[in-house]
């Protein structure tokens, strides 16, 4: 299986930074991957798909950058509904994977 | 609008049986294959497998083969997840998701709003 790693893990910001989570895959996946938003109790949501184009409708303070290995999701001025856990997937080979999730919260 | 409605809370003892359901609305359902990813209490998504509801064609998370199975009734839209012996482990929300994408990479892009399974004597 694929290993998709996360950081951080956790990450305690304000509204208003500029807040980065990278994502590194244990092998190549070229830009087969997603980022999704999770708050708490609700359904993950879809922003990023093949690792840099936005879902329609998605702020564009939200954006995906990386390719092969290394990935990173960018928030460019955080604000107060994005604080969530963010997760990213792989989706180049079976079965896909999930990172372990990063959780952006109040600072 | 795409839609995916999930069957309702089910809380079951270990060793039962349990086949949960998604229904999907808005779309042509034969024409996108349908993720089950779960969720156990507070913790990551994984990604169980996947059912193409034209051919019935299924993949499965080799971590999972064999403790579920995967299924689509075309004729009334709706893709399942079966046990046929739950588990405590089992515990968990779990998602159904609708796969778009360039083939053969396919994303999740619309999610159902989850099944929450409880398993305990």
């Amino acid at each position: 299986d694929i290993q998709m790693t996360q950081s951080p893990s956790t990450l305690s910001a304000s509204v208003g930074d500029r807040v980065t989570i990278t994502c590194r895959a244990s092998q190549n996946i070229y830009n087969w991957l997603a980022w999704y938003q999770q708050k708490p109790g609700k359904v993950p949501d879809l922003l990023i798909y093949d690792a840099t184009s936005l879902k329609t409708g998605v702020p564009s303070r939200f954006s995906g950058s990386g390719s092969g290995t290394e990935f990173s999701l960018t928030i460019s001025s955080l604000q107060a509904d994005d604080f969530a856990t963010y997760y990213c997937h792989q989706y180049y080979d079976y079965p896909a994977t999930f990172g372990g999730g990063s959780k952006v919260e109040i600072k | 609008e795409v839609q995916l409605v999930q069957s309702g809370a089910e809380v079951k003892k270990p060793g039962e049986s349990l086949k949960i359901s998604c229904k999907a609305a808005g779309y042509n359902f034969l024409s996108s294959w349908i993720a089950w990813v779960r969720q156990e209490p507070g913790k990551g998504l994984e990604w169980l497998g996947i059912v193409y509801p034209a051919g019935s064609d299924t993949r499965y998370n080799p971590s999972f083969q064999g403790q579920i199975s995967i299924s689509a009734d075309r004729s009334i839209t709706t893709a399942y997840l079966q046990w046929n012996s739950l588990k405590a482990s089992d515990t968990a929300m779990y998602y159904c998701a609708r796969r778009v994408g360039s083939a053969p990479y396919y994303y999740m892009d619309v999610w159902g709003r989850g099944t929450m399974v409880t398993v305990s004597s």
